[in-house]
């Protein structure tokens, strides 16, 4: 089963715009990360936030974390139409043994 | 390029068909998790492999079973696939769990 939720399912902007994506997950966590897909294709990590962690900034990234609202958003900062992709949040359970139990996306798409 | 080589990048069987799909992990991870991704949802975890040991599941019957090698390779195999097995496999190695490297994932078609 799905532990996050993502929010919006889609988005869609202008290039230069910011984009924000919400995620939402249920159980304690070690930590919670952000990965980017292409069309189908495998999973590039981007960023990952352990849960003594308010905010962390990579690039155009930036991640916040709420453990009490058990809630993170990611934002992409000045957009680019190579930003377009699905981005997921996957989070790092307590207990879990490492696995990590993702949610179900945002589809970005950028247009140019 | 990132290190984790899947093969085959894409294949199709028959319903009640049994299948093999193989990764190749970076040398020196010595854990392996595959996942289940199908079209338009998020990775779902199957199983992971520490040491050669699997050492977590997911919610997937036991005709999902893999095999992680010394060499840092691993498998997953499913017997009498289903046509909800058609999906992404995607396979994801690590040094003790900590920042995982993902595949490409092998597309695997069911009919």
């Amino acid at each position: 089963s799905q532990q996050g939720e993502e929010d919006p399912q889609a988005l869609s902007i202008q290039e230069g715009e910011n984009a924000t994506m919400n995620c939402s997950y249920k159980t304690s966590i070690n930590n919670l990360q952000w990965y980017r897909q292409n069309s189908g294709r495998g999973l590039v990590h981007l960023i990952l936030i352990r849960s003594n962690e308010r905010e962390k900034h990579s690039g155009r990234l930036r991640v916040t974390l709420d453990t009490s609202k058990k809630s993170s958003s990611l934002l992409i900062t000045a957009s680019r139409a190579a930003d377009t992709a699905s981005y997921f949040c996957a989070t790092d359970a307590k207990g879990s043994a490492r696995q990590l139990t993702f949610g179900s996306g945002t589809q970005l798409t950028v247009l140019p | 390029e990132t290190g984790v080589t899947q093969s085959p990048t894409h294949l199709i069987k028959t319903r009640g068909q049994q299948v093999t799909l193989r990764c190749s992990s970076q040398s020196g991870h010595n854990t392996v998790s595959w996942y289940q991704q199908a079209l338009g949802q998020g990775p779902q975890f199957i199983f992971q492999y520490y040491r050669e040991e699997e050492n977590g599941r997911g919610n997937f019957p036991p005709r999902f079973s893999g095999l992680q090698f010394p060499n840092y390779s691993s498998e997953l195999n499913v017997n009498a696939l289903e046509l909800d097995d058609s999906a992404l496999y995607l396979c994801a190695s690590s040094f003790e769990g900590h920042g995982y490297t993902f595949g490409s994932g092998t597309r695997l078609t069911v009919v």
